[in-house]
């Protein structure tokens, strides 16, 4: 069975600093992996996915992540990070031809203006 | 856009009640989900369907049993409610992974349960 993990509860950094939040996935066969955002008391929005091709891939708000199948990791990262950004962040993956969707623990990303 | 409506925000429901939540989505995805979500323990999978009628047990399905007659409908069924089961559930729909490449889930607002 698919697995997530999201190794930090929570990831402080200065507004206009690079933000990072890690994810490393365990599936058999090819990954599909996903970033998701949740703000107070409202369900989860998508990011951002890879399924296949370039390893970086873009997403909304400008968040990114990079696909390495090496350290089986899919870290999401953005350049200069905002106030607005503060929010939980869900890692998820399922496998080619299982579409059972597992997810991390999710990260709490505090933004410090 | 995609989207997956939960009938209720919020619900208060007594001790050995039988609950339904509802779930909605306009998209004719095949893929529907139901996850608790705990603080501290992320988003933990009840049941999913990947077709009428059809349904797989996710990671924690004992005291919860659903029904999915209609593509667009898929119901969370908590058949004698227990104060354990006070969480925050989120409903989620996505197309079918095999051949496709738009396979991200929607998800609802959620619903706040509370037994009392």
């Amino acid at each position: 069975a698919q697995s997530v993990a999201q190794p930090e509860d929570q990831v402080n950094v200065a507004e206009g600093n690079p933000l990072t939040v890690k994810c490393t996935y365990s599936v058999s066969g090819n990954p599909y992996l996903f970033w998701y955002v949740q703000y107070p008391n409202r369900g989860l929005q998508f990011l951002l996915k890879y399924i296949t091709g370039d390893n970086l891939v873009k997403g909304s708000y400008g968040f990114e992540a990079e696909f390495n199948k090496s350290q089986t990791s899919f870290h999401l990262k953005k350049p200069s990070a905002l106030v607005s950004d503060s929010a939980l962040y869900f890692c998820a993956v399922l496998s080619y031809g299982n579409n059972r969707l597992a997810f991390g623990k999710g990260n709490q990303v505090v933004v410090i203006p | 856009d995609v989207k997956v409506t939960q009938s209720s925000r919020y619900l208060v429901k007594r001790t050995g009640e039988k609950v339904f939540l509802e779930c909605v989505q306009d998209m004719d995805h095949e893929n529907m989900f139901w996850y608790r979500q705990d603080p501290g323990l992320g988003l933990r999978l009840i049941y999913f369907s990947y077709d009428v009628k059809m349904k797989e047990k996710g990671d924690i399905p004992e005291g919860y049993s659903v029904s999915r007659e209609k593509k667009e409908r898929f119901s969370l069924i908590l058949e004698s409610a227990s104060t354990n089961q006070t969480s925050m559930y989120l409903c989620a729909s996505s197309l079918s992974v095999v051949g496709g490449l738009d396979t991200e889930a929607f998800f609802g607002q959620g619903t706040r349960l509370t037994v009392v």
